[in-house]
C-alpha cells in the first residue's frame, strides 16, 4: 500500500484482557519497528524486525508483550493480561532498509485499558 | 530510555516568525532525523542530516548539526498556522552501540503558531 496501516485505530480493553495490534508496512520495506508513546512524551522503542527476524526486543517492557512478523510483512504486537500502565499509543514504522533511511509511521493504535 | 533532550519543551509564536528548536544527545551518531507529529497522528519524517554534514535545508526548514557539542537545531522560517505540531529529533547510532539499528527519540517540542 501507499503507507503504513495500523489497526484497530482505537482499542479499549478491560484490565486482564489480551489484545492484538496489527501493522501493515509499506510493501518492500525490510525493517519494521514498534514504538510506545505515552501522552506528552516521545516514542519509546519496543522492538524491531528485519524481514521475519526479530533483531532487537530490548524495549519490550515485560514478558506480557510479544511481537511477531512471521512472513516478513505484516506484524502483530500482542499484549497479554493488559494493565492500566499499558495505556498508550502504539506506533508502527517501516523503513526501506534500516533506521538510516528514515521511517514511515502509521497513525498508531490508541490503547486504553480500563 | 530516550536519548535526546529537546529544548524548549513548548514554543508559541506568531505566524510569520521563525521557530528554533534544539536537540542534544549523548553518544555518537550515524545521523540525526527530525519528525513532526500532528495531534492524534503518526510521525512524519522531515529531514535527515548525516554525521559528516553540518547544515541541511529543505524548503522552509534548516537543520544544523554540531557533533562536537552533540547537538542539533531545527529552524522553521516564516512559520504558518499549519506548522502547529510537536517536533521530535531522533538519533541513529553507530554500530557497536546498544542503540544500533533503531531510532531513539527525544521528548519533543510542542510548537504553536498563532494566526
Amino acid at each position: 500500500g501507499a503507507g503504513v496501516s495500523q489497526s484497530p485505530r482505537y482499542k479499549v480493553a478491560k484490565r486482564g484482557q489480551d489484545v492484538a495490534l496489527r501493522c501493515d508496512p509499506i510493501s518492500g520495506h525490510v525493517s519494521l519497528f514498534w514504538y510506545q508513546q505515552a501522552l506528552g512524551q516521545g516514542p519509546e522503542f519496543l522492538t524491531y524486525f528485519q524481514n521475519e527476524a526479530q533483531l532487537d526486543k530490548s524495549g519490550l517492557p515485560s514478558d506480557r508483550f510479544f511481537a511477531e512478523r512471521p512472513e516478513g510483512s505484516v506484524s502483530t504486537l500482542k499484549i497479554q493480561r493488559t494493565q492500566q500502565e499499558d495505556s498508550a499509543v502504539y506506533l508502527c514504522a517501516s523503513s526501506f532498509r534500516d533506521s538510516s533511511y528514515g521511517y514511515t509511521f502509521g497513525s498508531g493504535t490508541r490503547l486504553t485499558v480500563v | 530510555s530516550q536519548q535526546g533532550e529537546e529544548d524548549p519543551q513548548a514554543l508559541s509564536i506568531q505566524e510569520g516568525e521563525n521557530a528554533t528548536m534544539n536537540c542534544s544527545y549523548k553518544t555518537s551518531i550515524n545521523n540525526l532525523q527530525w519528525y513532526r507529529q500532528n495531534s492524534g497522528r503518526g510521525l512524519v519524517h522531515l529531514i535527515l542530516i548525516r554525521s559528516n554534514e553540518r547544515e541541511k535545508h529543505s524548503g522552509r526548514l534548516r537543520v544544523t548539526l554540531d557533533t562536537s557539542k552533540k547537538s542539533s537545531s531545527l529552524l522553521i522560517t516564516a512559520s504558518r498556522a499549519a506548522d502547529t505540531a510537536s517536533y521530535f529529533c531522533a538519533t541513529d547510532h553507530l554500530p557497536g552501540s546498544s542503540n544500533t539499528g533503531k531510532l531513539i527519540f527525544g521528548q519533543g517540542t510542542t510548537l504553536q503558531v498563532k494566526p
